[in-house]
């Protein structure tokens, strides 16, 4: 059964620091990861998805890498901003032929000081 | 603009009333699903179609039903709804065609508040 946890739950940094959010998962077999913003009280926005076959995917100042090996993904925010704050999620699809289900992890809070 | 969209954004309902959530979609896509989030927890998935076929999810209460009556539009029924289902339920789509590159596109979610 996949499970996926990320780490860590909460992060608070000041404005214009680089951070790194992580996200694992115990069954290597997926198709892709994707990465979510969650505002407060809002739907999932799209950030990155990377694919089984890719190392990483960029997105302005969002890079996220993905081991599948190893079951690690990581979504590095550079010069973080007060709007950067939200809830951010990562979930994987898995490899399963007819399978169209996505597992999410719990999500990291972000909150950038000004 | 393509889109997922949910209504109501926002609905209030009474202890044990039944209550009908919707959802459509622009996209012309496959997939349709259905998820309850509570605070701070990661979105549970209750079940999804893949065209007319439905699929729950084992653990998804039986107070929860789906419909699915074309393509756009897909409906989330609760029977008799308790405080425990006080959350928000987030639709989504996906094209489905098999290929890595697909994602999920989400609405905007209900937010459901038990009386």
């Amino acid at each position: 059964k996949q499970e996926v946890t990320q780490i860590p739950a909460a992060l608070s940094v000041p404005e214009g620091e680089n951070l790194v959010l992580n996200c694992s998962f115990t069954d290597s077999a997926i198709y892709n990861l994707q990465w979510f913003r969650q505002d407060p009280g809002k739907g999932l926005t799209s950030l990155l998805l990377i694919q089984s076959s890719q190392r990483e995917q960029t997105s302005g100042r969002l890079n996220a890498s993905l081991d599948k090996s190893s079951g690690r993904s990581t979504l590095y925010i550079a010069a973080s901003q007060p709007g950067d704050s939200a809830t951010y999620l990562c979930a994987v699809r898995r490899a399963t032929s007819g399978t169209y289900k996505y597992i999410f992890g719990t999500g990291t809070r972000l909150k950038v000081l000004a | 603009d393509a889109m997922v969209i949910q209504n109501p954004r926002y609905q209030v309902t009474q202890f044990g009333k039944p209550v009908t959530l919707s959802c459509s979609q622009t996209l012309n896509h496959n997939v349709m699903y259905w998820y309850q989030q509570k605070s701070s927890q990661a979105p549970k998935l209750l079940f999804h179609y893949y065209d007319k076929d439905f699929n729950n999810e084992a653990d998804t209460p039986d107070n929860f039903q789906s419909r699915r009556p074309n393509t756009s539009f897909c409906f989330l029924d609760i029977r008799s709804p308790g405080l425990g289902d006080a959350a928000m339920y987030l639709c989504a789509t996906s094209p489905a065609g098999g290929h890595e590159y697909e994602t999920q596109y989400f609405g905007p979610g209900t937010r459901l508040l038990v009386l």
